[in-house]
């Protein structure tokens, strides 16, 4: 959905260096996610957003940081990058309305070697 | 926390035949059950959802059903086409703001 942009799409980076990825929308909603996608393992939850001042973590939120700079715009960190954390990251926004879904972003890959 | 069970895990099927994908949950507080379709290179889009005071829900060749009793929703592809091979997920949604995953099925199409 071009509504939800990532930045990177591709990065490759080496264990220990410090990496930022990072989410724009331009649907107005709420309510922002990261999620992680590894092969067979589907999409789990890191941290989510429901406004600029509420910031949760998710499922696997431990060696990730976020940070919420605008309500459309939400940046996932990883301090110090590890292989097994290499995968695909999907950003998601959602609106507060509870009828509705969420709408992720295209994604990015990347590589910790 | 909720449970996702996502079968089958893979799924070939001739062209013009139909594809069925079942998952099951384990909250019964569980309202919202959508499927999402990633092809290659994209993130997951939406193709159809289901609320939890609705058992069926159709949109052209793609159906969803749902029975709340066992806790399990399918999702019905007929007359498949090439452009139906992707990546399927189903989520169930227990409240405002989170949804919970399966691990996907991928579906092939063969000509």
């Amino acid at each position: 959905d071009a509504d939800v942009t990532q930045t990177p799409r591709n990065r490759i980076t080496k264990t220990g260096k410090r990496i930022m990825l990072e989410c724009s929308q331009t649907k107005g909603h709420d309510r922002m996610y990261w999620y992680r996608q590894d092969p067979g393992l589907g999409l789990r939850l890191i941290y989510y957003s429901f406004d600029v001042k509420d910031i949760n973590k998710g499922e696997i939120s431990d060696g990730y940081s976020v940070s919420r700079q605008a309500q459309a715009k939400f940046s996932l960190s990883l301090e110090s990058a590890i292989p097994n954390q290499t995968a695909l990251y999907f950003c998601a926004t959602k609106r507060t309305d509870s009828t509705d879904t969420q709408y992720f972003g295209p994604g990015t890959r990347l590589t910790v070697l | 926390g909720e449970n996702v069970e996502q079968h089958p895990s893979t799924l070939s099927v001739q062209e013009g035949d139909s594809a069925v994908i079942k998952c099951t949950y384990s909250d019964s507080a569980s309202n919202y059950f959508p499927w999402y379709k990633q092809e290659l290179g994209k993130g997951p889009q939406l193709i159809i959802d289901i609320r939890s005071n609705v058992g069926e829900k159709k949109d052209q060749r793609i159906a969803v059903t749902l029975n709340k009793t066992a806790k399990h929703f399918s999702l019905h592809i007929t007359e498949t086409q090439p452009e139906d091979s992707a990546v399927y997920f189903c989520a169930v949604g227990a409240g405002s703001y989170q949804l919970t995953f399966g691990k996907g099925t991928k579906l092939s199409v063969i000509p």
